[in-house]
């Protein structure tokens, strides 16, 4: 049971490229999300989806996109980055009931220059 | 709306001696409250949650944490810590949403 699976783990790009970042999971979880965690400031939600072919925006969703077209892949994409969005991205999921922790992957760092 | 506030970017704590990190929660509904811990290049596990039941919820590893409401608290606890325990907490709120929200973290250090 692989749980929440992010790829790739590490990436550099240069300023203005562009990249998506996956995310899988096997749980059949109905709520997937994308967060960004920065030195002290904890995990901040960029977007999310309560189910297939729907995402919405989090705290912090400028210079993303994201999209949900099958239920069990969630991918968080960037159309010209910028060295503000080096960071660490953790992709989870989680039940619907609000007692539902979330499962998260193992992260993503990615450094833009 | 939520929001979390850890006190303490770093805590200290001699092998077994009392673990004590601190979390206060806003929110405008009852909520639900967990703790989270992150171990270096991994994401972040449950250690526990609250979910209205009994105030005082015990977690893996020997963690617990009270929830008062009349202090807006969820303060976690373990009696006697052990090398291992080092890593980041994360406390965590949920309102009547689907976002969780998380505080901005403590780091646990435990010298020998």
């Amino acid at each position: 049971n692989a749980g929440v699976t992010q790829t790739p783990k590490f990436r550099v790009l240069k300023t203005g490229q562009s990249m998506t970042l996956l995310c899988a999971q096997d749980m059949n979880h109905e709520y997937m999300y994308w967060y960004r965690q920065d030195p002290g400031m904890g995990l901040r939600l960029i977007h999310y989806s309560v189910g297939e072919g729907t995402t919405a925006k989090g705290e912090v969703p400028d210079g993303y996109n994201v999209s949900r077209l099958k239920k069990q892949n969630f991918l968080l994409g960037l159309e010209s980055a910028a060295p503000s969005q080096t960071s660490v991205y953790f992709c989870a999921s989680s039940y619907t009931g609000r007692d539902s922790p979330l499962h998260f992957g193992n992260g993503t760092r990615l450094t833009v220059t | 709306a939520q929001s979390v506030t850890q006190l303490g970017s770093h805590v200290s704590v001699s092998e077994g001696a009392l673990v004590l990190l601190r979390c206060n929660y806003s929110s405008s509904v009852p909520p639900y409250l967990f703790w989270y811990v992150q171990y270096p290049n991994q994401g972040l596990q449950l250690l526990l949650k609250y979910t209205s039941a009994a105030t005082l919820v015990k977690g893996i590893n020997g963690f617990e944490a009270e929830f008062k409401k009349s202090e807006t608290s969820f303060h976690l606890t373990k009696p006697s810590a052990h090398m291992s325990d080092a890593a980041e907490y994360f406390c965590a709120v949920k309102g009547g949403g689907f976002k969780t929200i998380f505080g901005a973290g403590t780091r646990l250090f435990v010298k020998a």
